[in-house]
């Protein structure tokens, strides 16, 4: 596609459902980055992929955040047992440079309310 | 720590009044300091990076600049459709790999 797909772009969970975001980067691009943002505030690092490989997890906020890229392309995010807290934008980015974030491009993120 | 503070955090222009977003930081070796655009429920989408002190890239109404402690966003005789929130980040190298550190922006309201 022209662009970093996420899906879906909007989700409700009920507190303590498991939830899966999924991000489609633009085709080729080595580096895939997943940020959250709270509303009204700046997007916070979560996680970095290069290829399939995850070498960078430290913003993810608690071990029930999970992150996965298996062939190095799709990605997804998963959520287990989901507080209020992690209502949020959840946003892709996608990056044809081995580790840069210069040319990053950013999916329109994943709208998740916790109820 | 590193950290990123905006200001003002709304900004309220009639067309055509030009203006300035401050983007203040503090970060142990800056490797790049990036603005944004980020319109209601979309993604930001990037405007520019700077590198060094000094450093000034301009694109239409857009022009930022750099010194050693922060970065302006000039808008010279803006119209509404640069109404949105501009965010500020600087890039963090860690490992070999890099991750962005994002201000709260700055939201902006251009009216006729």
């Amino acid at each position: 596609g022209a662009g970093v797909s996420q899906s879906p772009r909007y989700k409700v969970a009920k507190r303590g459902q498991d939830v899966a975001l999924r991000c489609d980067p633009i085709s080729g691009h080595v580096s895939l980055f997943w940020y959250q943002q709270a509303l009204g505030q700046g997007p916070e690092f979560l996680t970095y992929f290069q290829n399939e490989a995850q070498l960078d997890k430290s913003g993810l906020p608690s071990d029930r955040f999970f992150a996965e890229r298996p062939e190095g392309s799709v990605s997804t995010l998963k959520i287990q047992r989901t507080q209020q807290e992690d209502s949020a934008v959840y946003l892709c980015a996608s990056s044809p440079l081995q580790g840069g974030v210069t040319e990053a491009f950013f999916g329109q993120g994943t709208r998740l309310t916790v109820v | 720590e590193d950290q990123v503070t905006q200001s003002p955090e709304a900004l309220r222009l009639q067309e055509g009044e030009s203006s300035s977003l401050n983007c203040s930081y503090t970060v142990s070796g800056l490797r790049g300091l990036f603005w944004y655009r980020q319109d209601p429920g979309k993604g930001p989408e990037f405007l520019f990076t700077l590198y060094s002190a000094g450093e000034e890239k301009e694109k239409e109404r857009l022009k930022a600049t750099l010194t050693k402690k922060e970065s302006f966003l000039h808008i010279t005789a803006p119209k509404p459709e640069d109404s949105a929130t501009y965010l500020c980040a600087v890039r963090e190298d860690s490992g070999g790999y890099n991750k962005l550190i994002f201000g709260a922006g700055t939201r902006l309201a251009v009216h006729p």
